[in-house]
């Protein structure tokens, strides 16, 4: 079945730099992209970018521009994600996600499935 | 503050129905597909919901969603304690993003 697997729990001081992995499984690789959301505590989703397994084309959320960078290792149906800079306010669960329905514009995306999480503790 | 407006909760007795509405505007909802998530407690995400009215393969018909204009509704029949979730849409936005609802609580009485 189609499956992704994120890295585990990190904890970071304000300032370090974070790379989550998202192992995928059960389908093509290349022919789906893989969007980043994340959630702080008890808040909800916020989109952070997406990535084409195929051709690694990028588009990242306004707001985390400069900081974040997303990448693929097609050789082991890898992407990963790496926030820079971090500050309290990134404390959340990070979730990779694949898009429903492959190469499709980016108005008709939809994600599924997710992986189960990592979360990114900033603390001093 | 979220671009996508959702009530904070809703909440109905089992087996009965409930609509969850998400407002947005022309530059979201009103020009583009609307996407449901149903967010089970400590868990991911999972999708309900994809091109404002369609169900992905397993998810029961007692889910459907709809849009009118610049806002979508997701409805719940028959519910089950199960059911109790937070529940996000989620759509594109002209600012080249992925935006989402600030997510509602669904509580079973």
């Amino acid at each position: 079945q189609v499956q992704l697997v994120q890295s585990g729990a990190e904890v970071k001081k304000p300032g370090a730099s974070v790379k989550v992995s998202c192992k995928a499984s059960g389908y093509t690789f290349t022919s789906y992209g893989i969007s980043w959301v994340r959630q702080a505590p008890g808040q909800g989703l916020e989109w952070m970018g997406w990535i084409s397994a195929y051709n690694g084309n990028t588009n990242y959320a306004q707001k985390l521009q400069g900081r974040v960078t997303m990448t693929t290792d097609t050789s082991t149906s890898t992407a990963y994600m790496e926030l820079r800079s971090l500050r309290s306010d990134d404390t959340a669960v990070y979730y990779c996600a694949r898009e429903l329905l492959g190469v499709v514009p980016a108005a008709m995306r939809s994600f599924d499935p997710w992986g189960q999480g990592t979360l990114v503790t900033v603390s001093s | 503050q979220s671009v996508l407006t959702q009530p904070p909760s809703v909440s109905a007795a089992p087996g009965q129905k409930v609509t969850i509405s998400c407002s947005g505007s022309s530059s979201n909802i009103g020009n583009n597909y609307v996407s449901w998530y149903q967010q089970l407690p400590g868990t991911a995400p999972k999708l309900l919901i994809y091109e404002n009215n369609k169900r992905p393969s397993g998810i029961p018909d007692r889910f459907s969603g709809s849009k009118s204009g610049t806002s979508a509704t997701l409805g719940i029949t028959g519910l089950q304690t199960g059911d109790e979730a937070d529940y996000y849409c989620g759509t594109w936005d002209s600012s080249l993003s992925e935006v989402f609802g600030g997510g509602t609580k669904l509580t079973v009485l």
